[in-house]
């Protein structure tokens, strides 16, 4: 079975452009999962969706940042405008579990530079 | 916040050695889980351990949950260099439904 995918892999951008992260979870789970990863913070809970609906979105950063799941096959992080401060590697992950304490199923990861 | 304080940061060890790294909190969790995560990749659960006190083995990894459900080890016997990467813990606390992660210890076994 194919896991979480996540794209792009790498993206690296200018400050005060638009960045968009994808994500497909693996088929059957009904919860997802965006997380930031840096070395000064760690792993990071951005926001999770429920059944495509959000249920928490206390951990995303500032209003430039924002997380859509239209469908429960597909889901975005948007980030406008970027700064550098942005940069980190950002983590896509779902579970059947219906909330975040299950056990996660990590995507490969999109690293973001903003320049 | 619940802060789960992993050490050491940094481990670099010779393939055939044992170690040990911890998992610490002033807080209590419900459940405890550690990760495994190779370089470009994403974290892949190891373990879920739940009773205080619970010990659960994984071939040469053995997993501790303290009494108190504060705390948990990771024993790694005779470290090969496939066991390179960076090991999380992350619990879920009691009143938080949230599954809360150190910043991971990166191990480094040279061949």
């Amino acid at each position: 079975d194919a896991g979480v995918i996540q794209s792009p892999r790498h993206e690296v951008t200018e400050m005060g452009q638009e960045v968009t992260l994808r994500c497909k979870p693996i088929s059957g789970h009904n919860s997802l999962f965006w997380y930031r990863q840096t070395m000064m913070r760690g792993l990071e809970l951005l926001i999770y969706f429920n059944n495509n609906v959000p249920i928490d979105d206390s951990g995303m950063p500032e209003d430039r940042f924002s997380a859509k799941m239209p469908n429960a096959s597909f889901s975005t992080l948007k980030i406008q405008p970027s700064e550098p401060r942005d940069s980190a590697v950002y983590f896509c992950a779902s579970n059947k579990a219906g909330g975040p304490s299950g056990e996660l199923f990590f995507g490969e990861g999109s690293r973001l530079t903003v320049l | 916040t619940q802060l789960l304080e992993q050490s050491p940061q940094f481990l670099s060890i010779q393939e055939g050695e044992n170690l040990t790294v911890y998992c610490n909190s002033s807080s209590v969790f419900s459940s405890l889980q550690w990760y495994r995560q190779e370089p470009g990749e994403g974290p892949v659960l190891l373990v879920t351990v739940v009773t205080g006190g619970e010990v659960k083995k994984l071939k040469r990894l053995t997993f501790q949950f303290g009494d108190a459900r504060k705390d948990s080890s990771l024993h790694i016997t005779a470290a090969q260099p496939g066991d390179t990467g960076l090991y999380l813990c992350a619990g879920v606390g009691g009143s938080n439904y949230k599954l809360t992660f150190g910043k991971g210890t990166l191990l480094t076994v040279n061949p």
